[in-house]
């Protein structure tokens, strides 16, 4: 069974760089999927962010991808997620999920809370 | 605003049916059918519930079910039960940003 964890800071400045890890067990990162970060602002839906192959190949969501960088660890079996210049909008839930095939998440870690907050 | 419209909430008595619907455009669930729905209960991991608009994964109930009709997509469930109380969310490739997803609807079993 396929199981992520989410770990990193629970409170980011304004203007700073939220940055979170996704480890992964139970399964290899180097298969055949694509590693997701999505998020959820208290009170509203999902917002995908991005997304990384194995081989470091990488798709980000068009309204992040000035501030998104997400890269892979194979050694360690976890990818991680950096997002720059945050602020108050980018308070969220964070998810890292596994993508089987197209917009399709069938394992998700629990959530992490990143407030921006001074 | 999120890129797919779902209502906030929808309600059903124990054994009863309801539907959620999730309606989208042209660059999404109407020409793609990579719909998935997720049910999630707060504080744990969200649950593939549909995936391919009406597929069903191993182990998920088969009194869930999803279908689509031009741009708008529905998930169904029959026979509610009380452990169907969860917010469900709706998901489609998008030739616009990869993946979107709908606002979330809340499930209340009476």
């Amino acid at each position: 069974q396929v199981q992520l964890q989410e770990s990193g800071p629970g409170l980011v400045k304004p203007s700073g760089t939220l940055s979170l890890t996704c480890a992964v067990s139970g399964g290899s990162i180097s298969s055949t999927n694509w590693w997701n970060w999505v998020r959820q602002p208290p009170g509203k839906g999902l917002e995908w962010i991005g997304e990384i192959y194995q081989s470091g190949t990488t798709n980000y969501n068009p309204s992040l991808k000035s501030r998104v960088t997400i890269s892979v660890d194979k050694s360690k079996n976890q990818f991680s997620l950096t997002l720059s210049s945050v602020t108050a909008a980018d308070t969220a839930v964070y998810y890292c999920a596994r993508a089987s095939q197209v917009a399709v998440f069938d394992y998700w870690g629990q959530g992490t809370l990143v407030t921006v907050s001074s | 605003q999120s890129a797919l419209t779902q209502p906030a909430s929808v309600s059903g008595s124990p054994g009863q049916s309801i539907t959620i619907s999730c309606t989208g455009t042209s660059s999404d669930v109407g020409t793609y059918n990579y719909v998935s729905w997720y049910q999630h209960h707060p504080g744990k991991a969200p649950k593939l519930m549909i995936y391919d608009v009406s597929k069903r994964p191993s182990g998920v109930s088969t009194r869930f079910s999803g279908s689509k009709s031009g741009n708008t997509a529905s998930l169904a469930i029959s026979g509610l039960q009380a452990e169907d109380e969860a917010d469900y969310y709706c998901g489609s490739y998008s030739s616009i940003s990869d993946v979107v997803f709908g606002g979330g609807t809340k499930l209340t079993v009476l």
